[in-house]
């Protein structure tokens, strides 16, 4: 089974700042999908933005944006100009291409944004 | 309305009950999905259903079974209840085609096994 790899159980950021998690995973896969999700206190997991790994072009959404770096199985999350909802646990994900495959989760990153 | 919702939201229970959370999903979707979260372990799969006559095992289904009664339902079951089944619990559901594949998630259900 693939493993998804979160090395920063805990981080915080100054509001208005810039943060970056960081995720790995491990796969002899070539094509595949990541994810990153946000879960609030709300607990409602939300899909911030997704990446396939065919693809060179980072993923942006807004505020968002990923550096992804495929030869080293890594899968970085950059939030940029912090704002006190952006507090949540963050959750990276992977997905193979294959029709049947599962989705693997990283243990989770819970990011503080300090006012 | 919320595309993917969950009964309860929150149950307490004993050890040795049998419980069922259930999960109903308007989205249309073939696959649903139930996982368990606890604190420093992400989200852990128990059971994946891809149509209403196929059902899999996840990493964890010792203890749990399942039920898929219609493409919009899917039952997860805990047959007796021990407390390190304390956890919340998500039912997820998503496309099936690589191209668009995205899990989206219920609101979560939080038991608490005494």
């Amino acid at each position: 089974a693939q493993t998804v790899t979160q090395s920063q159980p805990e981080m915080s950021v100054q509001e208005a700042e810039t943060v970056t998690l960081s995720c790995t995973y491990d796969t002899s896969e070539s094509d595949y999908y990541l994810f990153w999700y946000k879960q609030p206190p709300s607990r409602q997991m939300i899909l911030v933005i997704r990446q396939e790994a065919y693809k060179q072009q980072n993923a942006t959404e807004n505020r968002f944006s990923v550096n992804f770096q495929k030869a080293a199985k890594s899968f970085s999350l950059k939030i940029s100009d912090s704002q006190l909802g952006d507090a949540a646990m963050y959750f990276c994900a992977y997905r193979g291409r294959g029709a049947g495959n599962q989705f693997y989760f990283g243990t989770g990153t819970s990011l503080t944004v300090i006012p | 309305d919320a595309d993917v919702t969950q009964t309860p939201r929150n149950r307490i229970t004993k050890t040795g009950k049998r419980i069922m959370l259930e999960c109903s999903q308007t989205k249309g979707h073939d696959r649903m999905y139930w996982y368990r979260q606890d604190p420093g372990l992400g989200l852990r799969l128990i059971y994946y259903s891809f149509d209403v006559k196929d059902i899999n095992k996840g990493e964890i289904s010792d203890g749990y079974s399942v039920s898929r009664q219609a493409q919009a339902k899917f039952s997860l079951s805990l047959e007796s209840a021990i407390p390190n089944q304390t956890a919340l619990y998500f039912c997820a559901t998503s496309e099936g085609s690589p191209s668009t594949d995205t899990q989206y998630f219920g609101p979560g259900t939080r038991l608490t096994v005494l």
